[in-house]
């Protein structure tokens, strides 16, 4: 059993620039989380998909969007990047119980100049 | 609305002595309560957590947590640490409503604990 997955490791992008980060949920789980962690924070909900439809969004702006598979895989799309979005950002996979333990991938850290 | 404060940023303590690393938290619902460690350079990995039943939970490394309703916290403790027990913990409650954002997991701003030999 594989765990959860996340691609590219490290990224830096310029201010105005897109990104997409992918992410490999474990085996079996059905319902993907994105949080952004901040430097000296916690992470923050980004939003969660299920079955392929967002089901749950956080205090992101728009410009956050997301995708998620067939397979379960899931995207995080960042358009006009700001200095702020600056960040580690993490995926978390689990079944669909509400109590479902999330794991969490090792993060992908997003640096904008 | 939900929130959780910790209330300790950093906690430096020599090893084998006994660590305490305190959360407290706010919610207008009931909420399951989650421990999660953080090493450097790596994701979150789920510690322990209270779901129902006893008050008292227990981890396989040695850290237990008291859920305390009345005065809604979720104290971590370890009686004697190890210097790799030295990472960043978070404190995280997820409200038991199926709301618009099912599995959205609230954490705390985190508690570096350095253990010092």
């Amino acid at each position: 059993e594989t765990g959860v997955t996340q691609s590219p490791t490290h990224l830096i992008k310029t201010r105005g620039q897109q990104v997409t980060l992918r992410c490999s949920s474990q085996s079996g789980h059905n319902t993907v989380s994105w949080y952004q962690q901040a430097l000296g924070q916690g992470p923050q909900f980004i939003f969660q998909y299920y079955r392929e439809e967002e089901n749950g969004r956080g205090n992101f702006p728009p410009r956050f969007s997301g995708l998620q598979f067939p397979n379960y895989s899931s995207e995080l799309n960042v358009n006009a990047l700001e200095l702020d979005d600056s960040a580690l950002y993490l995926c978390a996979s689990r079944g669909l119980a509400i109590d479902n333990e999330q794991f969490f991938g090792p993060g992908t850290r997003l640096t904008v100049l | 609305a939900q929130s959780v404060t910790q209330l300790d940023s950093q906690v430096p303590v020599f090893e084998e002595a006994p660590v305490e690393l305190r959360c407290n938290y706010s919610s207008s619902v009931s909420v399951y309560l989650f421990w999660y460690v953080q090493y450097p350079n790596q994701g979150l990995q789920l510690l322990l957590k209270y779901l129902s039943g006893s008050t008292l939970v227990e981890s396989i490394n040695g850290f237990e947590a008291e859920f305390n309703k009345s005065q809604t916290s979720f104290h971590l403790r370890k009686p004697s640490v190890h210097i790799s027990d030295t990472a960043e913990y978070f404190c995280a409650v997820l409200p038991m409503n199926y709301g618009g954002s099912q599995g959205n997991l609230i954490f705390g701003k985190g508690t570096k604990l350095s253990v010092k030999p």
